[in-house]
């Protein structure tokens, strides 16, 4: 398995929901990260986990908190978000030495009415 | 600080033809990492190649190439035999210490494959 998946592809929610979004590799990589990306930008790094601990947190807003229950899985939960949060939500895991690059699942795409 | 620029927003070239994407950084450090990703309309980022900026020879993969001219501190993508399934954003991406082994990236070059 050389992949990551990430659940679910889509996501509507009101600014009062609580959601989850999901993400899983089964490559044995211990680093996994969360991104934001908006249209025709970069990703913006906002989590990063390192051997399921919170090593970067890009000062992200608390409405975001992020969970990593084992080394396979990593979760993105999210509430009270504003209608600017919309965006496509990337994972990414590495091996333990990142500089061989990362692998990124499909996102979620995401948007807040 | 390091930065990545790319300075073609967008570049259109036709299908079977080679089409090079420009990519320059700027750091203070001697050994780091550079690397192309692309994204296709399906929205995974997908890596394309990487360069260790110690190793003087150019990473190839299939039909992508780089030009790393270190002392320029420029990282071309060159892509052979173009084919549709090319289209994508190119981003250029760069890794070292200071960035604390976290990827910085450029502003991305939308390409478009034209049959």
């Amino acid at each position: 398995d050389t992949e990551v998946t990430q659940t679910p592809k889509h996501l509507v929610m009101g600014m009062t929901n609580k959601k989850s979004l999901k993400c899983e590799q089964h490559m044995g990589h211990r680093a996994m990260y969360w991104y934001k990306q908006k249209a025709k930008k970069p990703p913006e790094l906002m989590f990063v986990y390192s051997y399921e601990k919170l090593s970067i947190n890009e000062s992200v807003p608390s409405r975001f908190s992020p969970e990593c229950p084992n080394s396979s899985l990593l979760n993105l939960h999210l509430h009270a978000l504003q209608p600017e949060d919309s965006a496509l939500y990337l994972c990414a895991s590495s091996m333990d030495s990142s500089n061989y690059g990362y692998t990124f699942g499909s996102g979620t795409r995401l948007t807040v009415v | 600080a390091q930065t990545v620029t790319q300075s073609q927003p967008e570049m259109s070239v036709q299908e079977a033809e080679t089409v090079t994407l420009s990519c320059t950084y700027d750091t203070s450090e001697s050994n780091y990492y550079l690397f192309w990703y692309k994204q296709p309309p399906s929205r995974q980022m997908i890596l394309v190649i990487r360069q260790e900026a110690y190793k003087q020879q150019n990473a190839t993969e299939n039909r992508f190439s780089v030009n790393f001219q270190k002392a320029a501190k420029s990282f071309s993508l060159k892509i052979s035999d173009s084919q549709l399934g090319d289209t994508a954003m190119y981003f250029c991406a760069f890794m070292g210490v200071d960035s604390n082994y976290q990827l910085i990236w450029g502003a991305g070059t939308k390409l478009i494959i034209k049959p």
